[in-house]
Order: structure tokens, then C-alpha cells, then sequence
């Protein structure tokens, strides 16, 4: 069945540091891709999407590439600041539009 | 400006007890859907439904029950709660299915004593 594998956790990075959370996929067809980002305390958010192969989404500074070929979706920010401490959640749609795979979600924490 | 609200926030049960999760958006959302997020497992589909009448299974079903009788409300319940069941479950819902953006609850932690 469809899955998402994505980079264990937790990352601490320095501000302005380079960011890379590694997320690869598992599924028929031709899923759509998303980045959700959880804040302490709160539901999941929308951080960016990608619906087809070589789409680059990009939101808050945030970017990921759908690559079909690698079937992957990797997620990149080149300077990260305090307040982008949130767990992140790579996550696919299934072809049917119906169901969601999340990965197990990465713990990112800045310091100062 | 409600979004998707869910109640209550916490709640402490006893094995065996039931319970209902309430769930309510006011965006007209056709689709709805449950999942719980488990530690070290992230966010696993419970149930869903694509409009009022119709359900449908997601990834781990088991111990739980939906209903649909309207397009705003979505409740989950839980006939018989066990340990296992102890969790943070998450309601959302979205315009048109799982390919579009969806919009999350803020969540309701569940103990099982």
C-alpha cells in the first residue's frame, strides 16, 4: 500500500543554518504531495503542495520538488530562524483522493 | 472565523466507558476525517466521510464509530474504550478530498486508565 518514509528526528540547527528534512514515498500512480507543520499545542498546517511530478512548492521560505524519478519530496529552507521550531509532517494523497499516508514526522528545534 | 472545532480538549476515561468526540466545521467542507497521532507513528487515518450519509474506512478503523447526518458535524466514538485507544485525535476536513489543502482541529487528548 501507498506509505511516506521520512527522516528521523529530532534536528537542532543553529539560526541561519540550512535546513533538509529528507522524505521519500511509496505509492500507485500519481499521488499529490504535501508538507504539514505542527506548532506546540496546535492542529497540523498547510506548509506547501505539490500535485505532479517536477512541481516545486515553496511557502515561508520553505521548498520541496516533487522528483517522481527518486520518488521523493525533500523539504529545504536555506536559513532557519527560532520561530521555525515545529514538528513537520511529509505526507502523501492517494489516487483514489481519499486517503492520507503522513510520515512519522521530524522535530525541528532552533537555537539561538 | 471557527474553522474546524473539536471538543472536548482533554478527557480522562475508564476502560470500557464510551465516549463521543465532537467535531464541527462551519467552511461547507464535503470532506471529513479522523486520525489519531501516536508517538514515534504520526497521524494515522481513522474513518472519513465525503458527505453527509457516506462513511468509509481509513488505516485503523478498529474500536471506533463515525456517523454523517450532516455536512457540518462529524462525531467519532468509542463504544468500549481501551488503553490502546489512548491518544490525540485530530478531526479535519477539506473542500474536495485528501488532494487539497486540509484544514486541522487543534485536537482532543484521550487518556485510557
Amino acid at each position: 500500500g501507498d506509505s511516506v518514509t521520512q527522516m528521523e528526528g529530532p534536528v537542532t540547527l543553529s539560526e541561519e543554518a540550512f535546513l533538509t528534512i529528507n522524505c521519500t514515498y511509496t505509492a500507485t500512480g500519481y499521488p499529490s504531495l504535501f508538507w504539514y507543520v505542527q506548532y506546540p499545542g496546535e492542529g497540523l498546517q498547510l506548509l506547501l503542495k505539490a500535485t505532479k511530478a517536477d512541481d516545486k512548492g515553496s511557502n515561508k521560505g520553505f521548498e520541496a520538488t516533487y522528483r517522481k524519478e527518486t520518488t521523493s519530496f525533500h523539504l529545504e529552507k536555506g536559513s532557519v530562524q527560532v520561530s521555525d521550531s515545529a514538528v513537520y509532517f511529509c505526507a502523501l494523497s492517494d489516487n483514489t483522493g481519499n486517503q492520507f499516508y503522513f510520515g512519522t514526522g521530524t522535530s525541528l528545534t532552533v537555537i539561538p | 472565523n471557527a474553522g474546524v472545532t473539536q471538543t472536548p480538549k482533554f478527557q480522562v476515561l475508564k476502560t470500557g466507558q464510551s465516549m463521543t468526540l465532537q467535531c464541527a466545521q462551519d467552511m461547507n467542507h464535503e470532506y471529513m476525517s479522523w486520525y489519531r497521532q501516536d508517538p514515534g507513528m504520526g497521524l494515522r487515518l481513522i474513518h472519513y466521510s465525503v458527505g453527509a450519509g457516506i462513511t468509509d474506512q481509513g488505516e485503523v478503523p478498529n474500536g471506533y464509530n463515525v456517523s454523517r447526518s450532516t455536512t457540518e458535524d462529524f462525531p467519532l466514538r468509542l463504544l468500549s474504550a481501551a488503553p490502546s485507544q489512548t491518544s490525540v485525535y485530530f478531526c479535519a476536513s477539506s473542500y474536495g478530498g485528501t488532494s487539497q489543502p486540509q484544514h486541522f482541529g487543534d485536537g482532543t487528548r484521550l487518556s485510557i486508565l
